[in-house]
C-alpha cells in the first residue's frame, strides 16, 4: 500500500525534555500536512497542521517544521510529559486527494 | 459537538462471511473517510465519501465497498472475509477536504 516516511521507529525521551519526531513525505505536489497522535485503543487525534506555503507553525507545546526542498516534516514537542506517550503519524495530502499516512513513530516518555 | 462514533466497536467473524460497519460523523461534516489499520501496513486509505458520492478510493479489492447516506452517516461493507482483513477500521469526518477527525474504530477479527 501507499505510505510516507520511514519504517516505524521508536523514540524514548526523559520527562521534561524536548522531543523531535521526523517524517519524510513522498509527493512533492502535496500541499497540506498533518500530525496525528494515537494513544492505545483510540483513533488518531489531530495535533497540528501546516500548509506548503509555510515552513513553521506553532501550537501549544508543539511546533511543526516543513522543509519542502528535502520533503521533510518534523514535530517538536516541548517539555515532554508522560501523557505524550503515543504513536505519532505524519500525513500528506494534495487538494481534494486522499490523505496518505506515514508508518508512525512510537514515543515513550520516561518519568 | 459529539465526536465521530463507530459501531460496533468489536466484531468477530469467520472467513467467507460479510460485515457492515457504521460511522456517524460530527454534525455538519459532509466528508467521511475510511481507513484500515494493521501493525504491518499501518494506516491505509480505503475510500472517501462527500455528499453521498465517492470522491476518492484507495487500492483495495472490490470486496471493500462503502456508501454514504443523506444525513452523512456512512457504512462500509467487506464481503467474503479473509483472515488478512483482521484490522482496526477507522472512520474520519471532515467539514470539507482537510482536517479529519477520527472515531475510535471498529476492531474486526476474522477467524
Amino acid at each position: 500500500g501507499e505510505s510516507v516516511g520511514l519504517h516505524l521507529p521508536t523514540l524514548s525521551v526523559q520527562e521534561g525534555d524536548n522531543s523531535i519526531i521526523n517524517c519524510a513525505y513522498s509527493n512533492s505536489a502535496s500541499d497540506y500536512f498533518i500530525w496525528y497522535k494515537q494513544e492505545s485503543g483510540k483513533g488518531p487525534q489531530f495535533i497540528i497542521d501546516i500548509r506548503s506555503n509555510m515552513d513553521k507553525r506553532q501550537g501549544q507545546r508543539v511546533t511543526v517544521l516543513l522543509n519542502k526542498t528535502v520533503k521533510h516534516l518534523s514535530l517538536q514537542i516541548a517539555a515532554t510529559q508522560p501523557g505524550d506517550s503515543a504513536v505519532y503519524f505524519c500525513a500528506e495530502k494534495t487538494s481534494y486527494d486522499k490523505v496518505i499516512f506515514g508508518p508512525g513513530t512510537s514515543l515513550s516518555v520516561i518519568p | 459537538k459529539a465526536g465521530v462514533t463507530q459501531t460496533p466497536r468489536y466484531l468477530i467473524k469467520t472467513r467467507g462471511q460479510q460485515v457492515t460497519l457504521s460511522c456517524s460523523p460530527i454534525s455538519g461534516h459532509r466528508s467521511v473517510s475510511w481507513y484500515q489499520q494493521t501493525p504491518g501496513q499501518g494506516l491505509q486509505f480505503l475510500f472517501e465519501y462527500f455528499s453521498e458520492t465517492q470522491r476518492n478510493k484507495g487500492n483495495f479489492p472490490g470486496r471493500f465497498s462503502g456508501r454514504q447516506f443523506s444525513n452523512s452517516r456512512s457504512e462500509m461493507n467487506v464481503s467474503t472475509l479473509e483472515l488478512g482483513d483482521s484490522a482496526l477500521y477507522l472512520c474520519a469526518s471532515s467539514p470539507g477536504s482537510e482536517t479529519q477527525y477520527f472515531g475510535p474504530g471498529t476492531r474486526l477479527l476474522v477467524l
